[in-house]
Formats: C-alpha cells, structure tokens, sequence
C-alpha cells in the first residue's frame, strides 16, 4: 500500500520556470522529509519540516507542511538546470530507538538550458 | 571522512546463491537501517537496528537476514536469491536522541546494487 502520493512522477521544464511537486498522505506525519538523489548515490536531506503549517525557505526552494501534518510542497523558482535531479518526499513515523520513513514514489525533475 | 560506507558497490550473482553485503557509520550514531529500491525508484525500508537491536522489520522474506554486530555496523545476508531480488540496497543511521526531537535526518550510503542472472 503506498501511503505517500508524490505528484507529478516526471517533469522537464525550461530554465528560469518555476514549479511545485506534492506528497499527500491520508496518514499523519511526525515529521515530513525532502531528499534529493543523484545517479549512483544514496539519497542526501534537503530539509525537515515538522510542525503543521511550517514553511521552510532554502535558496530558490520553499518546502511546505501541511496544517494537519499530511501532506507538502515543494517549490522551486526560476529553476536552474543544476536543479535536476530525483526528489523524494518521506513522512516519518516515530519509534522507540528509530525513525521509519516511508517515501514517496519520487520526481525525476530535468531543467533545460 | 567517508560517513556511511557500504561494500561491495557492484554485486553480480546467479540465482540461487546467497550474499552479503556490509554496512559501517562513522557518525556515532545508534540506529541503521536498510533500505530496498527498485527499478522504478521506489525506496522502501526493510529494517532497522538500535545498538543492535532489531526495533523495525517491514515484511521482507525470511531469506534476509541482517545482523548487527556492534553499533556502527549492519549487514545484510541473503540467501537463496532470486531474480526480484535485484535492486539498489541502501544503508542509513541516524541518531534517536534526544527523544524528543522530531525529524531527525537519515544519512544514507551509495548503495550496492545487486544484480541476480
């Protein structure tokens, strides 16, 4: 069962276009995660969000969380080709001694010159 | 200064045989995991470990088995391998305290992709 939507799944842009990828969930999130992966390597945190409604500003992206904690944005203005990449969502549920995050099914973003 | 290292990086065997493959961390932390992702580039947990003990297991067939010598390593045994099990496996740790801190992020190794003919 996936519990994590990520939208849309591909997208190519052109340079300078600005554009927002989703995650919804009908599950509660202790807190959310936005991972980048590049080709041959695992995936690198790009920022956390853990309050409902917290907005989180990174350079050109802006990451949002939703107010009931389901659900989250990513935006990226005037995307730069240094922007491609595979962008993965993952809400993490918390457990006594770890975390268990379940991602989504990724965005393979490609931003052309 | 490498974090989360994993070996081999390439693993090409016949089905039937069975594998291992190891994970270490640098980072002091207390908790590893591991990670499945497929061809689709589906990232899905199979397990983790808190000073080795074993605290997640998603539903992974029984022919994988990790063992947690001590809590910088993690390793990943499997046997009888079939053709689904090819994939990029990943490791990652993270540290679980203090307890009260959400979100604590997950650093991930470059993954060893397995390969069964």
């Amino acid at each position: 069962t996936q519990l994590l939507e990520q939208s849309p799944q591909f997208l190519s842009i052109q340079e300078g276009e600005n554009l927002t990828v989703y995650c919804n969930s009908s599950s509660v999130f202790s807190s959310l995660q936005w991972y980048r992966q590049e080709p041959g390597e695992g995936p690198v945190l790009l920022v956390t969000v853990v309050t409902g409604g917290e907005v989180k500003k990174l350079k050109r992206l802006t990451f949002q969380f939703g107010d009931a904690r389901k659900d989250s944005s990513l935006h990226i203005t005037a995307a730069q080709p240094g922007d491609t990449g595979l962008y993965l969502c993952a809400g993490a549920y918390r457990f006594t001694g770890a975390q268990k995050l379940v991602f989504g099914q990724g965005t393979r973003l490609t931003i052309n010159p | 200064d490498t974090a989360v290292s994993q070996t081999p990086k390439y693993l090409v065997t016949q089905m039937g045989n069975d594998k291992s493959i190891k994970c270490e961390q640098n980072l002091g932390h207390d908790t590893m995991y591991w990670y499945k992702q497929d061809s689709k580039k589906f990232l899905k947990i199979m397990f983790s470990y808190n000073n080795k003990e074993l605290i997640i297991n998603e539903t992974v067939p029984n022919r994988f088995s990790p063992k947690s010598p001590d809590k910088a390593h993690l390793n990943l045994h499997i046997n009888s391998l079939e053709l689904g099990d090819s994939a990029v496996y990943f490791c990652a740790s993270s540290e679980t305290r203090p307890v009260r801190v959400r979100g604590k992020e997950q650093y991930f190794g470059p993954g060893t992709r397995l390969t069964v003919t």
